[in-house]
């Protein structure tokens, strides 16, 4: 079974800090993505990866940051926390390959407090 | 681009009654679909997906999904509901061999089930 797992699943924060979520799979996967989840609001997408060193935006990608710099690991970086970045963090990961056909595959969460 | 739309925000069951979630999309292309579901205090998990083929899919735990290409529909279904159903339900659209994997998930829709 594919595992994805984050680093916290909860955290508490102060406005202004640097805040690191991390995220691994290993299942061998191109793809990862870092969502947010507000109630009414459904999942928004901040960035993706299909590659090692590539990152793409998403729809919501503004006062967030993302490295992979190996295939297993996808970091989301709050620059500067602010309290509107309180949230649930969503991580995934998916592959294009035959029978997965970009399935994602989720981590628990990680809620994040900024205070 | 690519859309998709859960008319209902909330629905709500009696147990041993069917249910169903509905879903909509809107892309240029033959999509991908999926069914993802968020028990409370756990993660997304993938339920069920439709690539091609008999357009009636089946998934876990009894869900089923029909997939109607002139309705652009991909309503969830099933025959009989348990109160541990109760959980939010997100739908998906992915493009194949576009966007790195990307997929654009509904608002998602709070199923209950009421003994």
């Amino acid at each position: 079974d594919v595992k994805v797992t984050q680093s916290s699943r909860y955290l508490v924060k102060r406005t202004g800090e640097k805040v690191f979520l991390e995220c691994v799979q290993d299942m061998d996967h191109e793809n990862m993505f870092w969502y947010r989840q507000d109630p009414g609001l459904g999942l928004r997408l901040i960035y993706f990866s299909y590659d090692v060193k590539m990152k793409e935006k998403g729809d919501i990608p503004e006062g967030y940051s993302v490295s992979r710099e190996k295939k297993e690991r996808f970091s989301l970086i709050l620059e500067s926390a602010s309290t509107n970045q309180t949230s649930m963090y969503l991580c995934a990961s998916s592959s294009p390959g035959p029978g997965a056909l970009d399935t994602q595959y989720f981590g628990p969460g990680t809620r994040l407090t900024v205070l | 681009a690519q859309s998709v739309a859960q008319p209902e925000d909330q629905v709500n069951v009696a147990e041993g009654n069917p249910l169903t979630v509905k879903c909509t999309y809107s892309v240029s292309g033959n999509p991908y679909l999926f069914w993802y579901v968020q028990y409370p205090n756990r993660g997304l998990q993938f339920l069920l997906k439709y690539i091609t083929g008999d357009n009636l899919v089946k998934g876990s735990y009894g869900f089923e999904a029909e997939f109607n290409k002139s309705q652009t529909s991909f309503h969830l279904k099933k025959p009989s509901a348990l109160v541990s159903d109760s959980a939010l339900y997100f739908c998906a659209v992915r493009i194949p061999n576009t966007n790195a994997g990307k997929s654009t998930f509904g608002d998602g829709t709070t199923l209950t089930v009421k003994p």
